[in-house]
């Protein structure tokens, strides 16, 4: 399977514990993005890389949150002393500036997310 | 800021019915895109159709076709002769110039295929 994968699926935690999330993207693809989905909700961007770069981050990103792209290819996300409002899915995405054509891509690979669960 | 209003909660078909999606969408950038998305239960969010704000022309791609009126902020999606498989939720998205970055989605629909 050559498609963006997330691990782990599943997360259950206690509240005030730290977790980390970590996404391997498609190989040649060089942006990564976190988006995190509330129940009945549509996923709320959160931040992305280009390459090794946080080029952006979104207000939903508060100081427990920290993500990084060490080496421009997996990513991960960590969330320090976990809050009951941490609960939701968070979504990897990863995606190519250009097509092998030269197109401009617009088209975002998303993996199935990691679901975590506060209690 | 982006925002991406789908109306509709939860939609239920009869197998082979057509079935249209609303998407209202609102944007003060000039150069824009519009996306929708499908996620089956499995979670993962699958690409469908993108539309660049330029071009309202209006495409069928197999079972999947959309409407894009730009006079009234409006990228419609329709399913036509639905199927079990189909039965998902759809999401309606929308990022600035850049294309892809920073996607706003809408809260979706709901979609029930009833054999």
């Amino acid at each position: 399977d050559t498609g963006v994968s997330q691990d782990p699926r599943h997360k259950i935690t206690k509240r005030g514990q730290n977790v980390t999330f970590r996404c391997d993207p498609i190989s040649e693809h060089n942006r990564l993005y976190w988006y995190r989905q509330t129940l009945g909700q549509g996923p709320e961007f959160l931040t992305y890389f280009q390459n090794e770069a946080q080029l952006e981050k979104s207000r939903l990103l508060s100081d427990r949150f920290s993500a990084e792209r060490p080496k421009g290819s997996f990513s991960t996300l960590e969330i320090q002393r976990t809050e009951q409002g941490d609960s939701a899915m968070y979504l990897c995405a990863s995606s190519s500036r250009r097509t092998s054509g030269g197109a401009l891509s617009g088209e975002l690979f998303f993996g199935e997310g990691s679901r975590l669960t506060v209690l | 800021a982006q925002k991406v209003t789908q109306a509709q909660t939860e939609i239920s078909v009869v197998e082979k019915e057509d079935v249209t999606l609303d998407c209202v969408y609102e944007t003060r950038d000039t150069t824009y895109y519009l996306f929708w998305y499908k996620q089956p239960p499995s979670g993962e969010l699958v690409f469908l159709i993108r539309r660049n704000s330029f071009d309202e022309q209006n495409e069928i791609s197999g079972r999947y076709s959309w409407n894009f009126q730009k006079s009234t902020s409006s990228f419609n999606f329709t399913i036509t002769a639905s199927q079990v498989v189909d039965s998902a939720v759809y999401f309606c998205a929308l990022s600035g110039s850049e294309g892809n970055n920073r996607l706003a989605f809408g809260k979706g629909n709901q979609v029930v295929v009833i054999p």
